[in-house]
């Protein structure tokens, strides 16, 4: 059973243009959530979390949204640049569990010159 | 800066052979994990340890243990490779900030490959 899912395994955007990745879960006891980033034959690298106390949490070209009640998130990059091509994974927490953070199965953006 | 760093980034192994993936962290970190990546099923957990001889199992434990003989080493250990076990492992190490957040910390990555 699937928790957290990145329904779209890929994304192609325009430089310039926004791109947007989304994230759906479905415990309602996650109250954390974070956007890591993965280069090819590289760990993947933290870019921004949000709370569920929030509903928006942005950091420069990043916003990523959280819509509880639809238990959706969304990571936005405007402007998208060719170095944004990478492979998302969306991951959710739960405060005071062992097991950390749950990831979803990734989401490869591709930004065209 | 948190450093994670796996032993091997690539590495090439027979099939029945006993193999040992190790992850270092230099954070004094106590939650440490394995996941392995591969395509179209993300990052899934084989084992996680959150104290020194301390293990819980993931959601994909069969085929691995792990050994923490110290808190900053966490071992992933194939008893018996096969070739389904050819993947991206990835070893993490998680730390809870002072804000409630947690922040995992990835090693390179060790692609393994069993033929």
């Amino acid at each position: 059973d699937q928790q957290v899912k990145q329904n779209s395994p890929s994304l192609s955007v325009q430089e310039g243009r926004i791109s947007i990745l989304n994230c759906d879960y479905t415990n309602s006891m996650f109250d954390y959530f974070l956007w890591y980033k993965k280069y090819p034959a590289e760990g993947p690298t933290f870019l921004i979390s949000i709370s569920s106390i929030k509903d928006k949490n942005e950091d420069g070209r990043f916003t990523v949204f959280l819509n509880k009640s639809a238990k959706h998130l969304s990571l936005h990059i405007v402007p998208s640049q060719p170095g944004d091509s990478a492979v998302y994974f969306c991951a959710a927490g739960r405060s005071g569990s062992a097991r950390q953070l749950t990831f979803g199965s990734g989401t490869q953006l591709t930004v065209l010159p | 800066d948190v450093k994670v760093t796996q032993s091997s980034r690539y590495l090439v192994k027979r099939t029945g052979e006993k193999v040992f993936l190790e992850c270092v962290q230099d954070m004094d970190h106590e939650n440490m994990f394995w996941y392995r990546q591969d395509p179209g099923l993300g990052l899934r957990l084989i084992y996680f340890s959150y104290d020194v001889k301390m293990k819980e199992k993931g959601d994909i434990p069969e085929g691995y243990s792990v050994s923490r003989e110290k808190k900053e080493r966490f071992s992933l250990i194939l008893e018996s490779a096969s070739t389904n076990q050819t993947s991206m492992y990835l070893c993490a190490s998680i730390i809870r900030t002072g804000l409630g957040r947690t922040e995992a910390f990835f090693g390179q990555g060790t692609r393994l490959t069993v033929v």
